[in-house]
């Protein structure tokens, strides 16, 4: 069966520091791959997708960055953190498209503090 | 671009209460709709989803969503609500045949149960 590990689940980080979370899915080959951010009473927001390899799309400007180095690792990062970019991170995996039957399954999340 | 709108931010109601959570979402074409569920400190989760045929879906406990096209909602409901029906709930949408099959998540609307 598919499952999909994020960690840390924590992060407590000052701002100006570097950032990564790494988020990585096992039993599936190729999955379309997503970063989201979950803020309070602004719903889930599209930050990143990939569709393959090095493929990254960005969906907002901001001060973040998305990798995908292997086929299922995705990588959120960040050289300097603002403080803006507190918020609960989430990744999430699909089957790639052929019509889209499927709905997306998500990480635990990374709550992010930037102090 | 689509968007999806959910009016409700916060509903308070009694156990045995009728459910009903809105959410409408601006696309003109082909669209898959879904509604995700975040119950207090798990995973974000699907509870059901619409891609085509009957417009009336029926999802995990007891829940239930019905399409109307001219309208462009999507909306959640539930005849009886119970005190674990506390949740946080999240309308998405998608499009079909794309290649990336983004879900565009609206605000959220949490409910709270009083037993």
């Amino acid at each position: 069966s598919q499952t999909i590990h994020q960690w840390p689940a924590t992060l407590v980080q000052p701002v100006g520091s570097p950032l990564s979370l790494e988020c990585t899915v096992e039993g599936t080959s190729n999955p379309n791959l997503y970063w989201y951010r979950q803020a309070a009473g602004r719903g889930l927001q599209l930050l990143f997708y990939s569709v393959g390899i090095g493929q990254i799309s960005s969906e907002v400007p901001q001060n973040l960055s998305a990798s995908r180095p292997q086929d299922r690792q995705f990588i959120l990062s960040s050289k300097k953190l603002l403080l803006s970019d507190s918020g609960f991170y989430l990744c999430a995996w699909s089957l790639p498209s052929t019509g889209t039957n499927y709905g997306y399954t998500f990480g635990s999340g990374t709550r992010l503090t930037v102090v | 671009a689509q968007s999806v709108s959910q009016h409700n931010h916060h509903v308070i109601l009694s156990e045995a209460a009728s459910l009903e959570l809105g959410c409408n979402y601006s696309y003109g074409g082909t669209v898959n709709l879904f509604w995700y569920v975040q119950y207090p400190g798990q995973h974000l989760q699907l509870l059901l989803k619409y891609f085509s045929g009957d417009p009336l879906v029926k999802g995990i406990k007891g829940f239930e969503a019905e399409f109307i096209k001219s309208k462009f909602s999507f909306n959640l409901r539930k005849p009886s609500v119970q005190w674990s029906d506390t949740a946080e709930y999240f309308c998405a949408v998608n499009t079909p045949y794309s290649s990336a099959s983004k879900i565009i998540f609206g605000s959220g609307t949490r409910l709270s149960i009083r037993p």
